[in-house]
C-alpha cells in the first residue's frame, strides 16, 4: 500500500512548456514537501506546504487539504529543470515521511 | 559551509564485510535520519533519531545499526553487508522532523 502516489512517473517536455506534476496522498497530513533530485545528485527541498500555494521563481506548488492533493507547476520549463521531483508527506500521527516514488522530468531544448 | 556531510561518496564492499557510513551536521538539528533509495521504490527510512541518545527504527532497519552520541553525528553501520544492501544512502537532518529538511549528498554503496 502506497500512501503517496505521484503522476506521471515520467515526463518529457519541450523547453518553454508549462509542466504539472501531481501528488495524491491517503492520510491526514501536517506538511507536504516537494523535493528535487538532479541526476547523480543530492536532494534539495523546494517547498513545504501545509495549505494554499507557494511560488519560487518559475516553480509554483499548490495543495488542497480536503482533496488530499498537491501539484507542482513549472512555468517556461528549461533543460536545467530536468530532474526527479519527489513528493513527501508528514502525517498527522507518526514521525516519519511517506514518500512518492518520484516523477522523472526531461526538458528537451 | 553549513549543511549535512556524508562520507564516503562511493564504496564497494564484499559480501560479509562491515562498514560505517558517516553523517555529520553543523546546524544543531535535533532530528536526523537515514534513507536508502532504490530504483522504482523511492526513499525508504532505515533509522532515525529525535535527539542525542534517542534512536528508532524506520521502515527497513534490518542489517543496519545506528547510534547518536552527539547532536552532530549520526553514523549508520552495516553489520554484515549483503548484495541486497546495494543502494544509494542519504542522511538528512531537520530542526523538528516535520520541516526544514537538509539532505546530504548521498553515498553510493555496491555490495559484491
Amino acid at each position: 500500500k502506497n500512501e503517496v502516489e505521484q503522476s506521471p512517473q515520467n515526463l518529457t517536455a519541450q523547453e518553454g512548456e508549462f509542466i504539472t506534476i501531481n501528488c495524491s496522498y491517503s492520510v491526514g497530513i501536517s506538511a507536504l514537501h516537494w523535493l528535487q533530485q538532479h541526476p547523480g545528485g543530492g536532494i534539495v527541498s523546494l517547498f513545504m506546504l501545509s495549505s494554499g500555494k507557494k511560488k519560487h521563481g518559475r516553480l509554483i506548488a499548490t495543495i488542497n487539504i480536503q482533496e488530499k492533493h498537491s501539484s507542482l507547476h513549472i512555468t517556461a520549463s528549461h533543460p536545467r529543470d530536468s530532474a526527479v521531483y519527489i513528493c513527501a508527506v508528514w502525517p498527522n500521527t507518526g514521525n516519519q515521511f511517506y514518500f512518492g516514488t518520484g516523477t522523472s522530468l526531461t526538458v528537451i531544448p | 559551509n553549513a549543511g549535512v556531510t556524508q562520507t564516503p561518496k562511493f564504496q564497494v564492499l564484499k559480501t560479509g564485510q562491515s562498514m560505517t557510513l558517516q553523517c555529520a551536521q553543523d546546524m544543531n538539528h535535533e532530528y536526523m535520519s537515514w534513507y536508502r533509495q532504490d530504483p522504482g521504490m523511492g526513499l525508504r527510512l532505515i533509522h532515525y533519531s529525535v535527539g542525542a541518545g534517542i534512536t528508532d527504527q524506520g521502515e527497513v532497519p534490518n542489517g543496519y545499526n545506528v547510534s547518536r552520541s552527539t547532536t552532530e553525528d549520526f553514523p549508520l553501520r552495516l553489520l554484515s553487508a549483503a548484495p541486497s544492501q546495494t543502494s544509494v544512502y542519504f542522511c538528512a537532518s531537520s530542526p523538528t522532523g516535520r520541516y526544514g529538511y537538509t539532505f546530504g549528498s548521498g553515498t553510493r554503496l555496491t555490495v559484491v
